[in-house]
């Protein structure tokens, strides 16, 4: 089956740093890419659609200079936390969508998720 | 817009016994409806989907689920609980469009008990 991988699966920061977490699709081509975010107890909230070789689409309320996210090969989907806060502690996961073709939408492969930190 | 509401934030029942998550859609169009799992501390795995075929769809586990149109809803059963089965389940529908995106419900914990 289709496998995302992300990296690292949780990293502790200090304040004011800056973190970088990738995510791979390790057996297919995403053309697409998603990174969602992830407190404790509640749902997932998606801040942000990534299309290899174009800019990042940010959801309303996400800022694009705090989060930035770079998808720069078919496999490959990076999000930089910049200038990291302990509000930014949370989970982050990120899905990959190997296609849409014809209208049909193929179904997104989730990471296993990346622990943030900030201390 | 569309939209999902899951009914129960949590859900507890006992090993061997029946299993009900309810989850409800809002949506001006035939939906894509989706339920995933997801065990602490990992990422979401799909049960099963929902693309305007049939309107009972079975899933990995022996989840299944009922598209009702008529009553808005997409529950997740399942007629025997394991212990393994507890986890977060979401309730999820496609954005229109064809963007990919996709709109989570709020979750339900799943708790088996011995």
């Amino acid at each position: 089956g289709a496998v995302v991988s992300q990296h690292p699966s949780w990293v502790i920061c200090k304040s004011g740093t800056s973190v970088k977490i990738e995510c791979r699709s390790l057996d297919f081509q995403a053309t697409t890419m998603f990174w969602y975010r992830q407190f404790p107890k509640q749902s997932l909230m998606l801040m942000a659609t990534s299309n290899e070789g174009s800019k990042a689409t940010y959801e309303q309320g996400v800022e694009k200079d705090k989060f930035l996210i770079n998808h720069a090969s078919l496999t490959l989907s990076t999000l930089t936390v910049t200038s990291a806060h302990p509000e930014d502690s949370s989970f982050y996961i990120c899905s990959a969508l190997p296609g849409l073709a014809g209208g049909v939408i193929y179904e997104q492969f989730f990471g296993p998720g990346t622990r943030l930190t900030v201390l | 817009a569309q939209s999902v509401t899951q009914l129960d934030s949590h859900v507890s029942v006992s090993e061997g016994t029946p299993v009900l998550l309810r989850c409800n859609y809002s949506s001006s169009y035939s939906p894509s409806l989706f339920w995933y799992v997801q065990h602490p501390n990992k990422g979401l795995q799909l049960l099963l989907k929902y693309t305007s075929a049939a309107t009972l769809v079975k899933g990995i586990n022996g989840f299944e689920a009922e598209f009702k149109k008529s009553e808005t809803s997409f529950h997740l059963t399942k007629p025997s609980a394991h212990m393994s089965d507890a986890a977060e389940y979401f309730c999820v529908v496609s954005e229109l469009g064809n963007t990919g995106k996709l709109i989570f419900g709020q979750g339900t914990t799943l708790q088996v008990k011995p």
